[in-house]
């Protein structure tokens, strides 16, 4: 079971549609993260909130945009996606200190959301 | 670019035989993590390691972590089909402003009964 909860679990959604994908921890971690993973391949980091504030944005395309509304929630909001955008999103969340020393902690992944853009 | 090389990217083996994926990179890491993806599922944490020679075991699993904390192994002996999935190691790289998790490409892991 994972602590990290992610909705919803599949998604399947065309060009012009706008969806979210949602992201709840509680497990007091301050950092969160969004990766995307394609089939055999690594996660690949997109982006990264430190304290609620987004502090790595890996060169990211402007049609995913996310927000971190509280400690414990993140979005990843989805418009004018691209079939070559589908993957697996995964959420992870993370211990960090203010001085933003996360990275090196473990990740705690949710179970991801499978995206299909047709 | 900073680079986590990992091998082999495939292992199939016979249940009870020993398994070991290993993790190479062309920078000294702050750590090295390592994860645990079964198909249809998501990365898990498995350990961490910080010093240089470290080892450290989880029951069947023993993994390393090179003197030059350049390299690291993953071992399994006696592999279960519980062993199935892909490993990923995970090298924290923490130079100046350049802070950044370094991910392998993963050893997919096939266990036949």
């Amino acid at each position: 079971d994972t602590e990290v909860t992610q909705t919803p679990k599949h998604l399947v959604m065309g060009m012009t549609n706008k969806k979210s994908l949602k992201c709840e921890q509680h497990m007091g971690h301050r950092a969160m993260y969004w990766y995307k993973q394609k089939a055999k391949k690594p996660p690949e980091l997109m982006f990264v909130y430190s304290y609620e504030k987004l502090s790595i944005n890996e060169s990211v395309p402007s049609r995913f945009s996310p927000e971190c509304p509280n400690s414990s929630l993140l979005n990843l909001h989805l418009h004018a996606l691209q079939p070559e955008d589908s993957a697996l999103y995964l959420c992870a969340s993370s211990f960090t200190d203010r001085g933003g020393s996360s990275y090196n902690s473990p990740l705690h992944f949710g179970n991801g959301t499978r995206l299909t853009v047709t | 670019g900073q680079q986590v090389m990992q091998i082999p990217q495939y292992q199939h083996v016979q249940e009870g035989e020993d398994f070991t994926t290993y993790c190479n990179s062309s920078t000294t890491l702050s750590n090295i993590q390592w994860y645990k993806q079964r198909p249809g599922g998501h990365p898990v944490f498995l350990i961490q390691l910080v010093k240089s020679g470290e080892v450290k075991k989880q029951k069947r699993l023993t993994f390393q972590f090179g003197e030059a904390k350049k390299n690291s192994s993953l071992h399994i002996t006696a592999t279960q089909t519980t062993d199935v999935g892909t490993y990923f190691c995970a090298g924290f790289l923490n130079a100046g402003n350049n802070r950044k998790l370094i991910w392998g490409l993963g050893t997919s892991l096939a266990v036949n009964p």
